[in-house]
């Protein structure tokens, strides 16, 4: 059975440093992209950026350019979203999902971050 | 703004049939698949139609998808209450470092 699994929800301050994790288990992690995917309160699913485990090569959306990096452990079969400096503005849900053709066929679970000082 | 246009809510009551659609360009829908999904409330997506008309593997075939030209339509008959639910049109954009793209969510509401 093909999972994908998110480390727990987060609160951190404004200008702290992050990391969330998803694991793949279930297939061949480098074989399929990962996508992270955010979800602001209330609102629609926004593309963030992918990453191809097999070789950690990354593409990422203009909005986030900059903002938050991707990047994998092929050994452990684990995704990561970072941020360096959070804002509140960063304060939403974060799905990992894998990529398959021209879309997403699993999701994990979710990684609520909240940033409030 | 979302890349790609859904009606913000549809509704119909119970047994009906509903249908949601989504509008893109030829960067994206025009020429690539388009995925389907579900995001029932609290909870994480679910992929309910890929490759534009395709069902994933226990998704039942009240769920229909198609698609024409720069434009894709979801199915849903025989409505049922626990089908209350955001759905998400998707494809990927070659315009577009990152490469996909998702609707802005039609929510569902069964009557």
């Amino acid at each position: 059975e093909v999972q994908l699994v998110q480390s727990g929800a987060e609160v951190k301050k404004p200008g702290e440093s992050l990391r969330i994790s998803c694991k793949g288990s279930g297939y061949s992690f480098t074989s399929y992209w990962i996508s992270w995917v955010r979800q602001m309160p209330g609102k629609g699913l926004e593309w963030m950026g992918r990453i191809d485990p097999s070789d950690s090569y990354t593409n990422y959306s203009p909005s986030f350019q900059g903002h938050v990096t991707i990047s994998a452990d092929k050994s452990i079969s684990t995704a990561y979203l970072q941020w360096s400096s959070l804002k509140a503005s960063d304060t939403a849900m974060y799905y990992c999902a894998r990529l398959y053709g021209d879309g997403v066929d699993y999701w994990g679970q979710g990684t609520l971050v909240t940033v409030s000082s | 703004q979302s890349v790609l246009t859904q009606p913000p809510s549809v509704s119909a009551a119970p047994g009906q049939k509903v249908t949601i659609s989504c509008s893109g360009s030829s960067s994206n829908i025009g020429n690539n698949y388009v995925s389907w999904y579900q995001q029932l409330p609290g909870t994480a997506p679910k992929l309910l139609i890929y490759e534009n008309n395709k069902r994933p593997s226990g998704i039942p075939d009240r769920f229909s998808g198609s698609k024409s030209g720069t434009s894709a339509t979801l199915g849903i008959t025989g409505l049922q209450t626990g089908d209350e639910a955001d759905y998400y049109c998707g494809t990927w954009d070659s315009s577009l470092s990152a490469g996909g793209v998702f609707g802005g969510g039609t929510k569902l509401t069964v009557l």
